[in-house]
């Protein structure tokens, strides 16, 4: 079983919209990044969040570390947010994986 | 300012052939991962370098081998290639810890006949 869960897994809205992308995960983490990867595979991280709110441009995350849960908000989507948005988070039982754990990303597509 | 860099960007291998990966980052980083992208999967850790002459196993090191060849330089060699080593490969820097922003480089896309 996964342990970081993202949802939806794929999402079409259109320009203008306010979008929500979900992640959730099974256990205790000191850290939650959200990364996009672009349509040409390039990925570039958007936030790191240990607790609270963080806003960049049109892109808000929050976190909710008693419910394990995070979300990423876009707002006034525009075509050019079309991405695959993964959460990755920093286990605190890493199995040895001294690393990320990473989410299998959520497909946006934003139609003008 | 390059950034982290990787090289091939795409290479066919057929089963069996040895080949490196190369990765390069210019931030003066400590911390250096490989990654593999599978469709369908989350990227997964195959190795991970905490600093210059150290490294440690991820969640997929079997059939890889990784050298931290200087602060800058992380390169994964892939010594008899299969099939389902068939991904694409990313390579990673953080300043000190995972938990830190990871940058990446453009990926390799490899593909093993």
């Amino acid at each position: 079983k996964n342990e970081v869960e993202q949802s939806p897994q794929n999402l079409t809205a259109q320009e203008g919209e306010f979008i929500t992308i979900n992640c959730s995960y099974s256990v205790g983490i000191s850290a939650l990044h959200w990364l996009q990867q672009h349509p040409g595979g390039g990925i570039v991280s958007l936030f790191m969040l240990s607790s609270g709110k963080k806003k960049h441009g049109r892109l808000i995350a929050t976190i909710n570390i008693q419910e394990k849960h995070s979300s990423l908000h876009i707002t006034a989507s525009h075509p050019r947010d079309s991405a695959v948005y993964i959460c990755a988070v920093y286990l605190y039982s890493g199995g040895g994986a001294d690393g990320l754990t990473f989410g299998k990303g959520t497909h946006l597509i934003i139609q003008p | 300012n390059a950034g982290v860099t990787q090289t091939p960007k795409f290479q066919v291998l057929k089963t069996g052939q040895s080949m490196t990966l190369q990765c390069a980052q210019d931030m003066n980083h400590n911390s250096m991962y490989w990654y593999r992208q599978d469709p369908g999967m989350g990227l997964r850790l195959i190795y991970y370098s905490a600093s210059e002459g150290t490294t440690d196993k991820g969640e997929v090191p079997n059939g890889y081998n990784v050298s931290r060849l200087n602060k800058r330089e992380f390169s994964l060699r892939l010594e008899s290639a299969a099939p389902s080593q068939t991904s694409v490969y990313f390579c990673a820097s953080s300043e000190f810890q995972p938990t830190d922003t990871q940058y990446f480089g453009p990926g390799t896309r490899l593909t093993v006949l």
